[in-house]
């Protein structure tokens, strides 16, 4: 079975502007969650779908959104870069069991300049 | 609030010498547990969970973790390292509210395998 893919695996963008990473879970996983990784805060949750809802959503700001799509594909959207989004932006899926394990994909690095 | 506690930021041990890497955990309810690692510009590597019953679970690569709730602990060990284990190894406990989950990490515990 194919693993968590994210694309794109790198990213370089200047302050102001937007971008969207995309997400591609495990066939079967329904859940998508995503975590920013940095080396100050360490591993950070962002916000969990199932079923094209938000389930649940971490402490970031409204400039980090997410959509999750009929297939379980997802993608997390940042609005107006700051230098501090520069993270390695993690997607995990996970079957439909409550508490489940969660599956990680490659990482996103997004570097703004 | 759940919250996870590596205390060693960085472990340094021997090829062929035993491992234990500690994590200590604060949630309110039954835990769901998990231990991930992390090679350099990598993801995270699922190595073992714990949900319920056995309490020491076997995981891949030759690790294994002990859950004792009496500590709050959930320590990951390997009998012998291999150079390849030179990684970053993340504790996380799943947190289940309603029907949302997530994880909450610990900070890691980077292990250095000397040869």
């Amino acid at each position: 079975k194919a693993g968590v893919t994210q694309t794109p695996r790198y990213l370089i963008k200047t302050r102001g502007q937007q971008v969207t990473l995309s997400c591609s879970p495990i066939s079967g996983h329904r859940s998508v969650s995503w975590y920013q990784q940095t080396p100050g805060q360490g591993l950070q949750f962002l916000f969990e779908y199932f079923s094209e809802t938000q389930r649940n959503k971490g402490n970031f700001p409204g400039r980090f959104s997410g959509r999750q799509f009929s297939n379980s594909r997802s993608e997390m959207n940042v609005s107006t870069l700051e230098l501090g989004d520069s993270a390695l932006y993690l997607c995990a899926s996970s079957p439909p069991v409550l508490g489940g394990a969660q599956y990680f994909g490659p990482g996103t690095r997004l570097l703004v300049l | 609030a759940q919250s996870v506690t590596q205390p060693d930021i960085h472990i340094t041990v021997s090829e062929g010498a035993s491992l234990e890497l500690r994590c200590n955990y604060s949630y309110g309810a039954t835990p769901y547990l998990f231990w991930y690692v992390q090679s350099p510009g990598q993801g995270l590597q699922l190595l073992l969970k714990y949900f319920s019953g056995d309490t020491l679970v076997q995981g891949i690569k030759g690790f294994e973790a002990e859950f004792k709730r009496s500590q709050s602990s959930f320590n990951l060990r390997k009998p012998s390292v291999h150079w390849s284990d030179a990684a970053e190894y993340f504790c996380a406990v799943g947190v289940v509210t309603g029907t949302a989950s997530k994880l909450t990490f610990g900070t890691g515990t980077r292990l250095q395998v000397t040869l």
